[in-house]
């Protein structure tokens, strides 16, 4: 089966700009994370989708970041004003019980 | 405070030798599970280890399982170039539902 696909993979921006990330999950995964991974660091939950409602947003930064799911395929996450800690990798990926956890390649963002 | 603790953080080693990574919780896991990430990629996934107790053995990789299921262990055997990347280990706290929270990774190289 195909794999989950992001885009851009790469993505450089002044602070205060904005961003924003585009995640299609493999065909037929309900649940659909977004990661953030900080240079050095393991990956760390933002948000979690069922199908096209938020499970868990728990560690999302609401006042800057939101994430959509709105047909319960693909998804988008964005950033709105960035910070130059923002600086990361964002991870998608999308799990079924069979086959477990699926992770795309990546957005590498860099804010300056 | 991290849920997932790994040691070391960094490990260095020349072609041939065995090392040891090791991923510690002071929470009950229904499974763990182990991914390696090269740069530029996501994580991909190993194995994972469901039985207290479990050992799985993935050609010269060794996966081991507290038999209390807070902590998992990953042996490689004579170690290639190829094993250079960084390993990370994975789970979902028993009250977590399907959560995956990751530990902090630990960057293996493989010198030739």
């Amino acid at each position: 089966e195909a794999g989950v696909a992001q885009s851009p993979r790469y993505k450089i921006i002044e602070k205060r700009q904005s961003v924003a990330f585009w995640c299609n999950p493999i065909s037929g995964h309900a649940t659909l994370y977004w990661y953030q991974q900080i240079l050095g660091q393991g990956p760390k939950l933002l948000i979690q989708f069922q199908n096209n409602g938020v499970v868990d947003d728990s560690q999302l930064p609401k006042d800057r970041f939101s994430a959509e799911r709105l047909k319960g395929v693909d998804s988008t996450l964005k950033i709105q004003p960035a910070k130059l800690e923002d600086s990361a990798v964002y991870l998608c990926a999308s799990r079924t019980e069979i086959y477990g956890y699926t992770f795309g390649s990546g957005t590498r963002l860099t804010v300056v | 405070t991290q849920l997932l603790e790994q040691s070391p953080q960094f490990l260095s080693i020349q072609e041939g030798e065995n090392l040891t990574v090791y991923c510690n919780s002071s929470s009950v896991f229904s499974s763990l599970q182990w991914y390696r990430q090269e740069p530029g990629e996501g994580p991909v996934l190993l194995v994972t280890v469901v039985t207290g107790g479990e050992v799985k053995k993935l050609k010269r990789l060794t996966f081991q399982f507290g038999d209390a299921r807070k902590d998992s262990s990953l042996h490689i055997t004579a170690a290639q170039p190829g094993d250079t990347g960084l390993y990370l280990c994975a789970g979902a706290p028993q009250a977590a539902g399907n959560k995956l929270t990751f530990g902090g990774g630990t960057r293996v190289l493989v010198k030739p």
